[in-house]
Parts: C-alpha cells; sequence; structure tokens
C-alpha cells in the first residue's frame, strides 16, 4: 500500500516559473527520497533527506523536510521544459526495509 | 551509482501465457530484491520481496501462485507472470537493495511493459 499522499495531482507552470510539489507520509522514516519518472520510463533518483536533516539543495532542486508534520516538499527552481515528467516521494521507513511510494505529481513545464 | 538491468524491457505475449522478467545487479550483490507494478497514471505498488536463497515475500493482495519469484542468485532475481491475461497488462519494475556500512539504497531498473493481448 501506498505510504501517503502528494499534491498537487498535477502542476502546469511556465518555464522560469519555480514548481512546489508536496508528500504527506504516515509513518516514521529513516529518510525520504524523490524521484522522477518521464512517461513509460524507469525512475531518475533525485534526492534523499534523512531524517534528522531539515533541507538539502542538489542544483535546481531543494527538498524540506518536517517530520514532526511528517511531510516533505520539493522545489525546483527556474524550471524548464525537461523537467516535465512525474515526481513521486518515496519514504524509508522504520518498520520496513523497502521503499514505499507516494501517489505522485504530473508537472508540465511549458515553453 | 550501481545499476540494474532488466529484460526484456518490453513484452507482448498472448491471454494465457507465461512471461519471464529479469532483474539483475549489474556491479553490486544484492541479497534483497523487490518488484514493482504501475498501472498508467498511477505510482509503483510493491507486489513483493525477494530474497536471495529463500521465498519471496508478498504483499497483501498479490497472488504467489501467479507471480512466481525466484531469486537464485545475489545478482538475478526474475519474476514469472503465469497465465498472464489482459489486465496484467503493467509496467513492472524492479529494484535491488545494496547495503554499506552508511545503510541501505535501492536501486531501480528501467522497468518492463507488458502488454497481454
Amino acid at each position: 500500500s501506498q505510504q501517503g499522499e502528494e499534491d498537487p495531482q498535477a502542476l502546469s507552470i511556465q518555464e522560469g516559473e519555480n514548481a512546489t510539489m508536496n508528500c504527506s507520509y504516515k509513518t516514521s522514516i529513516n529518510n525520504l527520497q524523490w524521484y522522477r519518472q518521464n512517461s513509460g520510463r524507469g525512475l531518475v533518483h533525485l534526492i534523499l533527506i534523512r531524517s534528522n536533516e531539515r533541507e538539502k539543495h542538489s542544483g535546481r532542486l531543494r527538498v524540506t523536510l518536517d517530520t514532526s508534520k511528517k511531510s516533505s516538499s520539493l522545489l525546483i527552481t527556474a524550471s524548464r521544459a525537461a523537467d516535465t515528467a512525474s515526481y513521486f516521494c518515496a519514504t524509508d521507513r522504520v518498520s520496513a526495509r523497502q521503499l514505499t511510494f507516494g501517489s505522485g505529481t504530473q508537472l508540465t513545464v511549458l515553453p | 551509482g550501481a545499476v540494474v538491468s532488466q529484460h526484456p524491457s518490453w513484452v507482448i505475449c498472448k491471454s494465457g501465457t507465461s512471461v519471464k522478467i529479469e532483474c539483475r545487479s549489474l556491479d553490486f550483490q544484492a541479497t534483497t530484491m523487490f518488484w514493482y507494478r504501475q498501472f498508467p497514471k498511477q505510482s509503483l505498488m510493491l507486489m513483493a520481496t525477494s530474497n536471495e536463497g529463500s521465498k519471496a515475500t508478498y504483499e497483501q493482495g498479490v497472488e504467489k501462485d501467479k507471480f512466481l519469484i525466484n531469486h537464485a542468485s545475489l545478482t538475478l532475481s526474475t519474476l514469472t507472470v503465469t497465465s498472464a491475461h489482459p489486465e496484467d497488462s503493467s509496467f513492472y519494475i524492479c529494484s535491488a537493495r545494496e547495503s554499506s556500512g552508511t545503510g541501505d539504497t535501492q536501486y531501480f531498473g528501467p522497468g518492463t511493459r507488458l502488454t497481454v493481448l
């Protein structure tokens, strides 16, 4: 079963704008990871944030984690058309040694 | 990072036939591999956890007799969809876990698209 939900389900923005996606989860985690998936393709690992971290950056990506609210956000700055994809959060739960995926956000960046 | 391959990348079969999908960890040993299924416009759902040398652990609602998993070596796990039906058409993704001193990391294969006619 899925660990949690992501919102929005779909997001459409203009190139150059920032995109923010949110992920909520239900149980205690070791870490939370974000992945990208282009249509019909495999997963690309973007970034991992550990439970004792609050914020992490990687290039144009910024991830925050609030364990008290059991939520995370992924910010993509200065978006590009090539960022168009589905984005999934995945939690590495304390109670289970496998990743559990959120429902995903479909991001469309318009040129 | 580590590489996980899947073969085939896509397969079309007739209803009632069986299809085998291979998942290999190319540059590391994986005592644990995972099989996920993804329907169009949906998220990945864990089907089963495959442990080398022992029986797989299936998630609730996944038929173990229909989705046969074999993890015969530290670098290979196979998923066989037996007596496939059109509703089994989906994108199947495997993942292999690498354990190190700093913790576990899951690496994902590129997926296999199964279409059952």
